[in-house]
């Protein structure tokens, strides 16, 4: 059974840093792209980043990018989503997910139960 | 960016009744990359659709998608308890990938 696990949630103060986690089983992991979505207090889901399954080209849109950095190593079949100046708007649900394909558009067919990032002073 | 316009914002129906979810995006998207989710509080979002039309694994045959070009429907023939969810859409094809706002059923 496929299974993607966050951690890594909390409350941090605007301007902090946070490192959020996701360890992935029941896959080779490796072999498929990962994605991080969020979804604010009352509103909707917002797609993050994506990173393939090698590590290549990752990307964020225009109200993260230069502030939040994915990555994952393989070895830990665990995927990673540096967060750093972090503002109010982004106190979110954070979730990890998981593609069909190893690089390139795909869907989200596996989803983790999300952690929460709280952002205030 | 495609934005992605979901109607309506609440459906409210009873269970056995036919929900019908509409998905209109600010410009024409290729089927392949269109996809629709559940998802209930303090769960996990779900697939259920991916290119349009194909149901993801596990999912019941009353769900069907259809569509093409900029408008894309969710169609519940029959509404099951579990049923009552929100329900977003999603393109893939360009990033910033996006989502709709979303469509509660509710009862």
């Amino acid at each position: 059974e496929v299974q993607l696990l966050e951690s890594g949630g909390g409350l941090v103060q605007p301007g902090g840093s946070l490192r959020l986690s996701c360890v992935v089983s029941g896959i080779t992991f490796k072999n498929y792209a990962m994605t991080w979505v969020r979804q604010a207090p009352g509103k909707g889901l917002e797609w993050l980043s994506t990173i393939g399954g090698g590590g290549c080209c990752a990307s964020y849109p225009d109200s993260v990018k230069g502030r939040f950095t994915i990555s994952r190593d393989n070895s830990k079949n665990t995927l990673y989503l540096q967060m750093n100046s972090l503002r109010a708007e982004d106190t979110a649900v954070y979730y990890c997910a998981k593609r069909i394909t190893t690089n390139g558009p795909s869907t989200l067919d596996r989803w983790g139960q999300g952690t929460l990032v709280t952002v205030s002073s | 960016e495609i934005v992605l316009t979901q109607s309506p914002g609440t459906l409210s129906l009873s269970p056995g009744e036919r929900a019908t979810l509409s998905c209109r995006a600010s410009q024409s998207v290729s089927s392949t990359y269109l996809a629709w989710y559940q998802h209930k509080p303090g769960q996990a979002p779900r697939l259920l659709m991916y290119s349009t039309s194909s149901r993801a694994t596990g999912i019941p045959d009353r769900f069907s998608g259809s569509g093409s070009g900029t408008d894309f429907t969710l169609t519940i023939s029959r509404l099951e308890p579990e049923d009552f969810a929100v329900y977003y859409c999603q393109q893939y094809v360009v990033t910033p990938e996006t989502f709709g706002q979303g469509t509660k059923v509710e009862i």
